[in-house]
């Protein structure tokens, strides 16, 4: 199975919102509301930021939101800071009877 | 809650290896941990997943057969092992924390990079 489809960058303006795709199959992200997304700086390990596609977990900006629509998955940053600047990566069950979770390939932001 | 893994390996291919990622901090019966790898530059590959309570493993379909996941719930640790590395593995492995029924990883581990190279 592929993994989930995202733009290899983003990039934009310090306060600015920018939003980050994620297109997987009616097997995986449009099957289910399980999407997650995970923010990795560069040497550390990824973080939750979102789960079931829109929950944030304590202590996670509000400023980090999430959505879905048909097989595509959302993540978007607004009021964008020099810190967002970090590796993403969206994540999404694919069922029990194939490989359970798929990752996307990475989205590397870019803070201008 | 802490995951904390074993720490480097240097191997040379055809060498079997065995890393670890020990669990505190909370009750492991309500968990799986997941081995996620990341290669060199590249991104993020769920390898499979065990349930710390009784060695319960599922494998991606692009690592079955390839490593074999295993636990030891006295000491709420989960290991990942290679019977014959190669050189194609070379990458930083994760463990992560997943809740039963959940999806998602709430708790990461802070890597162990393994290194394969004759």
């Amino acid at each position: 199975q592929s993994a989930l489809t995202q733009p290899a960058s983003v990039s934009g303006s310090p306060g600015q919102s920018i939003t980050i795709s994620c297109t997987g199959t009616s097997s995986d992200v449009g099957s289910y509301n399980l999407v997650s997304w995970y923010q990795q700086n560069p040497g550390k390990a990824p973080r939750l930021l979102i789960f079931e596609v829109t929950k944030r977990p304590s202590g996670v900006s509000n400023r980090f939101s999430g959505s879905k629509s048909g097989n595509t998955a959302s993540l978007t940053i607004s009021g964008l800071q020099t810190k967002d600047e970090a590796d993403y990566y969206c994540c999404s069950y694919a069922g029990s009877t194939s490989s359970f979770v798929l990752f996307g390939g990475g989205t590397k932001v870019t803070v201008l | 809650v802490y995951l904390v893994q074993s720490g480097a390996e240097v191997k040379k291919p055809g060498e079997s290896l065995k890393i670890s990622c020990q669990s505190s901090g909370y009750s492991f019966t309500d968990y799986w941990i997941a081995w996620v790898r990341q290669k060199p530059g590249q991104g993020l590959e769920w390898v499979g997943i065990v349930y710390l309570a009784d060695s319960d493993a599922r494998y991606s379909p692009s690592f079955q057969g390839q490593v074999t996941m295993s636990a030891d719930k006295s000491i709420t640790t989960a290991y990942l092992q290679w019977s014959s590395l190669k050189a194609s593995d070379t990458a930083l492995y994760y463990c992560a924390r997943r809740e039963t029924g959940k999806y998602y990883f709430d708790s990461w581990g802070q890597g162990t990079l393994v290194t394969v190279s004759s």
